[in-house]
Protein backbone atom coordinates (compact mmCIF):
# COMPACT_ATOMS: atom_id res chain seq x y z
CA UNK A 1 0.00 0.00 0.00
CA UNK A 2 0.90 3.37 -1.10
CA UNK A 3 2.07 5.39 1.99
CA UNK A 4 0.76 9.00 2.64
CA UNK A 5 2.52 13.02 4.33
CA UNK A 6 0.41 14.64 6.24
CA UNK A 7 1.48 17.71 8.31
CA UNK A 8 1.66 16.85 11.75
CA UNK A 9 -1.03 19.47 13.15
CA UNK A 10 -3.33 22.35 11.72
CA UNK A 11 -5.73 24.91 13.70
CA UNK A 12 -8.87 26.22 12.30
CA UNK A 13 -11.49 28.34 13.59
CA UNK A 14 -14.99 27.40 14.34
CA UNK A 15 -17.38 27.86 11.76
CA UNK A 16 -15.04 27.99 8.79
CA UNK A 17 -14.00 25.82 6.56
CA UNK A 18 -10.92 22.83 7.25
CA UNK A 19 -8.94 21.99 4.28
CA UNK A 20 -6.45 18.83 5.40
CA UNK A 21 -4.39 17.98 2.93
CA UNK A 22 -2.88 14.53 2.20
CA UNK A 23 0.16 14.10 0.17
CA UNK A 24 0.45 10.12 -1.92
CA UNK A 25 2.51 10.63 -4.76
CA UNK A 26 3.22 6.68 -5.02
CA UNK A 27 -0.63 5.98 -5.25
CA UNK A 28 -1.37 3.40 -7.47
CA UNK A 29 -4.03 2.79 -10.47
CA UNK A 30 -6.37 0.75 -7.76
CA UNK A 31 -5.95 2.40 -4.28
CA UNK A 32 -8.66 4.55 -2.89
CA UNK A 33 -7.94 7.12 -0.53
CA UNK A 34 -9.57 6.74 2.83
CA UNK A 35 -9.75 9.17 5.10
CA UNK A 36 -10.71 8.39 9.02
CA UNK A 37 -10.59 10.40 12.39
CA UNK A 38 -9.91 9.79 15.81
CA UNK A 39 -11.40 12.02 18.74
CA UNK A 40 -9.84 11.72 21.82
CA UNK A 41 -10.09 8.20 23.79
CA UNK A 42 -12.39 7.24 20.98
CA UNK A 43 -12.10 4.62 18.12
CA UNK A 44 -11.24 5.48 14.80
CA UNK A 45 -14.21 6.69 13.47
CA UNK A 46 -14.78 6.63 8.96
CA UNK A 47 -15.12 9.71 7.52
CA UNK A 48 -14.82 9.44 3.17
CA UNK A 49 -13.06 7.26 0.52
CA UNK A 50 -12.58 7.94 -3.44
CA UNK A 51 -10.58 6.33 -6.28
CA UNK A 52 -10.40 9.42 -8.09
CA UNK A 53 -13.77 11.58 -8.62
CA UNK A 54 -14.53 14.03 -5.85
CA UNK A 55 -16.92 12.76 -3.03
CA UNK A 56 -18.87 14.41 -0.69
CA UNK A 57 -20.77 13.13 2.11
CA UNK A 58 -22.47 14.59 5.46
CA UNK A 59 -19.79 14.85 7.09
CA UNK A 60 -17.06 15.94 4.50
CA UNK A 61 -15.74 16.23 0.82
CA UNK A 62 -12.72 14.76 -0.74
CA UNK A 63 -11.18 16.62 -3.44
CA UNK A 64 -8.20 14.35 -5.06
CA UNK A 65 -6.35 15.78 -7.92
CA UNK A 66 -6.46 15.15 -11.61
CA UNK A 67 -3.19 13.07 -10.99
CA UNK A 68 -4.27 11.61 -7.50
CA UNK A 69 -1.14 12.33 -6.15
CA UNK A 70 -2.74 14.44 -3.27
CA UNK A 71 -5.77 15.02 -2.00
CA UNK A 72 -7.57 17.20 0.49
CA UNK A 73 -10.34 16.12 3.33
CA UNK A 74 -12.83 19.24 3.58
CA UNK A 75 -15.12 19.80 6.51
CA UNK A 76 -17.19 22.73 5.52
CA UNK A 77 -18.03 24.27 8.92
CA UNK A 78 -15.46 23.15 11.49
CA UNK A 79 -17.29 22.72 14.85
CA UNK A 80 -15.51 22.32 18.17
CA UNK A 81 -16.58 18.18 18.13
CA UNK A 82 -14.27 18.34 14.99
CA UNK A 83 -11.18 18.32 17.37
CA UNK A 84 -9.32 14.85 16.33
CA UNK A 85 -6.52 13.06 14.86
CA UNK A 86 -7.19 12.76 11.32
CA UNK A 87 -5.81 9.45 9.15
CA UNK A 88 -5.01 9.99 5.80
CA UNK A 89 -4.31 5.93 4.24
CA UNK A 90 -4.37 4.83 0.91
CA UNK A 91 -5.07 1.58 -0.13
CA UNK A 92 -6.27 -1.17 -2.63
CA UNK A 93 -10.30 -2.55 -2.31
CA UNK A 94 -10.73 -5.94 -2.35
CA UNK A 95 -7.21 -6.21 -1.62
CA UNK A 96 -6.34 -7.63 2.15
CA UNK A 97 -8.15 -5.12 3.99
CA UNK A 98 -5.82 -4.14 6.27
CA UNK A 99 -5.67 -0.20 7.28
CA UNK A 100 -2.43 0.83 7.99
CA UNK A 101 -2.29 3.83 10.15
CA UNK A 102 0.37 6.60 10.08
CA UNK A 103 0.65 9.27 12.57
CA UNK A 104 -2.30 11.53 10.99
CA UNK A 105 -2.64 15.16 11.91
CA UNK A 106 -4.16 16.71 14.74
CA UNK A 107 -6.86 19.14 13.69
CA UNK A 108 -7.43 21.36 16.19
CA UNK A 109 -10.68 24.15 16.22
CA UNK A 110 -10.90 27.04 17.97
CA UNK A 111 -13.73 28.92 19.87
CA UNK B 1 -27.59 2.47 15.85
CA UNK B 2 -25.54 -0.65 15.10
CA UNK B 3 -22.55 -0.37 17.17
CA UNK B 4 -19.16 -2.66 18.18
CA UNK B 5 -19.29 -3.37 21.97
CA UNK B 6 -16.10 -4.33 23.60
CA UNK B 7 -15.58 -5.59 27.69
CA UNK B 8 -14.35 -4.85 29.70
CA UNK B 9 -13.64 -0.83 28.99
CA UNK B 10 -10.75 -0.81 31.09
CA UNK B 11 -8.26 -3.44 33.00
CA UNK B 12 -5.47 -2.86 35.13
CA UNK B 13 -3.79 -6.38 36.49
CA UNK B 14 -0.51 -7.63 37.67
CA UNK B 15 2.03 -9.06 35.09
CA UNK B 16 2.04 -12.73 34.43
CA UNK B 17 -1.49 -12.67 34.91
CA UNK B 18 -4.51 -13.54 32.19
CA UNK B 19 -6.09 -11.00 30.37
CA UNK B 20 -8.83 -11.70 27.96
CA UNK B 21 -11.03 -8.88 26.11
CA UNK B 22 -14.10 -9.33 24.14
CA UNK B 23 -15.69 -7.81 20.91
CA UNK B 24 -19.19 -7.88 19.61
CA UNK B 25 -19.18 -6.98 16.11
CA UNK B 26 -21.79 -5.10 14.45
CA UNK B 27 -24.41 -7.89 13.89
CA UNK B 28 -24.51 -9.10 9.88
CA UNK B 29 -20.45 -8.45 9.46
CA UNK B 30 -18.30 -10.55 8.16
CA UNK B 31 -14.87 -9.18 9.10
CA UNK B 32 -13.43 -8.38 12.21
CA UNK B 33 -10.18 -7.00 13.16
CA UNK B 34 -7.96 -6.40 16.18
CA UNK B 35 -5.61 -3.56 16.81
CA UNK B 36 -3.64 -2.09 19.39
CA UNK B 37 -2.73 1.58 20.42
CA UNK B 38 0.24 3.03 21.98
CA UNK B 39 1.93 6.23 22.43
CA UNK B 40 5.09 5.07 20.55
CA UNK B 41 3.53 2.39 18.20
CA UNK B 42 0.20 4.34 17.16
CA UNK B 43 -2.18 2.01 15.71
CA UNK B 44 -0.97 -1.20 15.04
CA UNK B 45 -2.93 -4.09 13.25
CA UNK B 46 -2.74 -7.26 15.30
CA UNK B 47 -4.94 -9.96 13.71
CA UNK B 48 -8.32 -10.14 11.70
CA UNK B 49 -10.65 -12.81 10.54
CA UNK B 50 -13.27 -13.35 7.54
CA UNK B 51 -16.51 -14.97 8.60
CA UNK B 52 -14.64 -16.58 11.85
CA UNK B 53 -11.30 -17.83 10.26
CA UNK B 54 -8.28 -15.79 10.97
CA UNK B 55 -7.14 -14.49 7.82
CA UNK B 56 -3.88 -12.96 8.90
CA UNK B 57 -2.20 -12.65 12.58
CA UNK B 58 1.06 -11.36 11.75
CA UNK B 59 1.06 -8.43 13.35
CA UNK B 60 0.63 -10.19 16.48
CA UNK B 61 3.29 -11.78 19.21
CA UNK B 62 2.44 -15.49 18.79
CA UNK B 63 4.00 -16.61 22.07
CA UNK B 64 1.53 -14.81 24.34
CA UNK B 65 -1.28 -13.31 22.22
CA UNK B 66 -4.17 -15.22 20.39
CA UNK B 67 -7.17 -14.53 18.87
CA UNK B 68 -10.38 -16.28 18.26
CA UNK B 69 -14.19 -16.34 17.34
CA UNK B 70 -16.14 -18.61 19.21
CA UNK B 71 -18.82 -17.66 17.18
CA UNK B 72 -19.84 -15.09 14.76
CA UNK B 73 -21.14 -12.42 17.97
CA UNK B 74 -17.54 -12.94 19.77
CA UNK B 75 -14.24 -12.14 18.98
CA UNK B 76 -11.84 -12.60 21.73
CA UNK B 77 -8.38 -11.59 22.24
CA UNK B 78 -6.03 -13.02 25.39
CA UNK B 79 -2.79 -12.55 26.37
CA UNK B 80 -1.09 -15.28 28.43
CA UNK B 81 1.22 -14.29 30.69
CA UNK B 82 0.40 -10.30 30.19
CA UNK B 83 3.70 -7.82 30.20
CA UNK B 84 4.12 -4.25 31.07
CA UNK B 85 4.73 -3.67 27.59
CA UNK B 86 1.51 -5.22 26.78
CA UNK B 87 -0.13 -1.85 28.28
CA UNK B 88 -2.36 -0.25 25.39
CA UNK B 89 -5.93 0.34 24.01
CA UNK B 90 -6.88 -2.37 21.95
CA UNK B 91 -9.54 -1.96 19.52
CA UNK B 92 -12.07 -4.04 17.61
CA UNK B 93 -13.08 -3.20 14.32
CA UNK B 94 -15.92 -5.13 12.29
CA UNK B 95 -16.86 -4.64 8.65
CA UNK B 96 -18.84 -6.63 5.64
CA UNK B 97 -15.33 -7.20 4.07
CA UNK B 98 -14.60 -6.38 0.24
CA UNK B 99 -16.01 -8.22 -2.47
CA UNK B 100 -14.29 -6.41 -4.70
CA UNK B 101 -16.31 -3.31 -4.24
CA UNK B 102 -15.73 -0.04 -2.52
CA UNK B 103 -17.88 -0.92 0.41
CA UNK B 104 -14.93 -1.84 2.67
CA UNK B 105 -15.67 0.74 6.06
CA UNK B 106 -14.41 -0.21 9.29
CA UNK B 107 -16.57 0.31 11.91
CA UNK B 108 -14.40 0.94 15.70
CA UNK B 109 -15.26 -0.38 19.29
CA UNK B 110 -14.53 2.29 21.68
CA UNK B 111 -11.91 0.28 22.79
CA UNK B 112 -10.38 -1.57 25.95
CA UNK B 113 -7.38 0.30 28.23
CA UNK B 114 -5.23 -2.28 29.53
CA UNK B 115 -2.66 -1.51 32.07
CA UNK B 116 -0.59 -4.39 33.11
CA UNK B 117 2.00 -3.38 36.36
Amino acid sequence: DAKTTQPPSMDCAEGRAANLPCNHSTISGNEYVYWYRQIHSQGPQYIIHGLKNNETNEMASLIITEDRKSSTLILPHATLRDTAVYYCIVRVAGGSEKLVFGKGMKLTVNP
Amino acid sequence: DARVTQTPRHKVTEMGQEVTMRCQPILGHNTVFWYRQTMMQGLELLAYFRNRAPLDDSGMPKDRFSAEMPDATLATLKIQPSEPRDSAVYFCASGLGSTGTRTDTQYFGPGTRLTVL
